[in-house]
This record gives structure tokens, sequence and C-alpha cells, in this order.
């Protein structure tokens, strides 16, 4: 099994100032057919499902603001939050979809300082 | 619009089945996978399948062989999660999920207690 290891375990940022979320595989999820990491990131809050963020490591889901972005390859990753704002308190998780069975990283909780 | 509605929450004894549905509408139903996930009380989310809409066929994690069925009845366009052998641990808010290339859309959870 891919283990997804999260890091840090929570955050804590100003409001305005960066944000940086990692992710490591424990193997590439790096898919050679297309070229592609087969890895998405997704915030949830208190008593929603998570929401698809990021998917191919990089590709902003439609509707997204700018402000989240993904980034890395084959077992390192990171998701950004550029300029944290209030709404973006969340548990952020990493998804690998490159092999079965498909896992999740533990979470990162991102509050405000 | 988009919709994946998921049955309602359910109390169930150890050793006992549930039977979970997710309703698809907004979408060619058999045009997507649908993949069930599971999040247990201060855990991380767990994969526990997923099944193509379109020909019926079902993958699972080696954790759950034996005791999860996925179905789908397309005119329905309805999907069915049935978790079997039911202990404490599988106490957790389970979720359906459309997607191939991580899930973009996510049903609303269906809370399963197991309890004596």
């Amino acid at each position: 099994d891919i283990v997804m290891t999260q890091s840090p375990d929570s955050l804590a940022v100003s409001l305005g100032e960066r944000a940086t979320l990692n992710c490591k595989s424990s193997q590439s999820v790096f898919f050679t057919s297309n070229n592609k990491n087969s890895l998405a990131w997704y915030q949830q809050k208190p008593g929603q499902p998570p929401k698809l963020l990021i998917y191919w490591a990089s590709t902003r889901e439609s509707g997204v603001p700018d402000r989240f972005s993904g980034s890395g390859s084959g077992t390192d990753f990171t998701l950004t939050i550029s300029s944290l704002q209030a709404e973006d308190v969340a548990v952020y998780y990493c998804h690998q979809y490159y092999s079965s069975p498909l896992t999740f990283g533990q979470g990162t909780k991102v509050e405000i300082k | 619009q988009v919709q994946l509605v998921q049955s309602g929450a359910e109390v169930k004894k150890p050793g006992a089945s549930v039977k979970v549905s997710c309703t698809a509408s907004g979408y060619n139903f058999t045009a997507f996978a649908l993949h069930w996930v599971r999040q247990a009380p201060g855990q991380r989310l767990e994969w526990v399948g997923w099944i193509n809409t379109g020909n019926g066929n079902t993958k699972f994690p080696q954790s759950f062989q034996g005791r999860v069925t996925i179905t789908r009845d397309t005119s329905a366009r309805t999907s069915y999660m049935e978790l079997s052998s039911l202990r404490s641990e599988d106490t957790a808010i389970y979720y359906c999920a459309r997607g191939t290339s991580g899930y973009d859309y996510w049903g609303q959870g269906t809370l399963l207690t197991v309890s004596s």
C-alpha cells in the first residue's frame, strides 16, 4: 500500500500570509502513460464532506480560488495557500489515486494565528 | 446541477449488515465511477471501494474483501454499499464520491453507528 504522510499536522498562519502544506508518498505516484502525478488535495470543513481543490498534483478544480496551488512530483508534493483567508480554516488532505488501495494522508489542520 | 444524495443515518448491532444508497442526478450516471470512502471519528479518510457504473465491475481494498459489496441500479441512478459482519470499528461517516482523478462531487455522508 502507498502510505501518504502529511506535514505538519497543524499549522497556524496569520491572515494574508502564505501557508505551505506538505505531502509525501511512500512510492512514486507518477503515471507514465500521461506524464502526470496521480495526487489530489481536498479541503474539509467541520460537518461537510471533503471538497476537491487540486488534481493531477497541480490542476486547480473549477471554481477554486487561485490562491490555492499544487506542486511537486514523484513522492513529494505541496499545497500552497498564497494569502490565507478566514474561510480557509479547515483540514486539508492529500490523496493518491495511482494504485489500489487508494489512500489518503492524515490531514493538516490550518488555523488562523 | 450534479448531486449525490445518500440514505439516512443507521444504527446497527455488532455482527449485523448495513446497506447505504447513493442516488445521482445532474449528469450521465454511467459515465463516471463511484467510490465509497469512510471517515471514522478522528481518523483519516479511508477508501472502501469503487464501482464502474457502466459495467458494474468493482474493486475493494484487501482490508474489506469479503465484507463489502458495491452494486448499482442504472435505471434508478443509484449505487449501494453493503457492509456485513459489522464491528464497532466500522462506526464512521460513509461517503459516496464521483470521479477517477480526484473526487469532484461527494454525497452528504451517512453516519453509521455500530453499538450493542
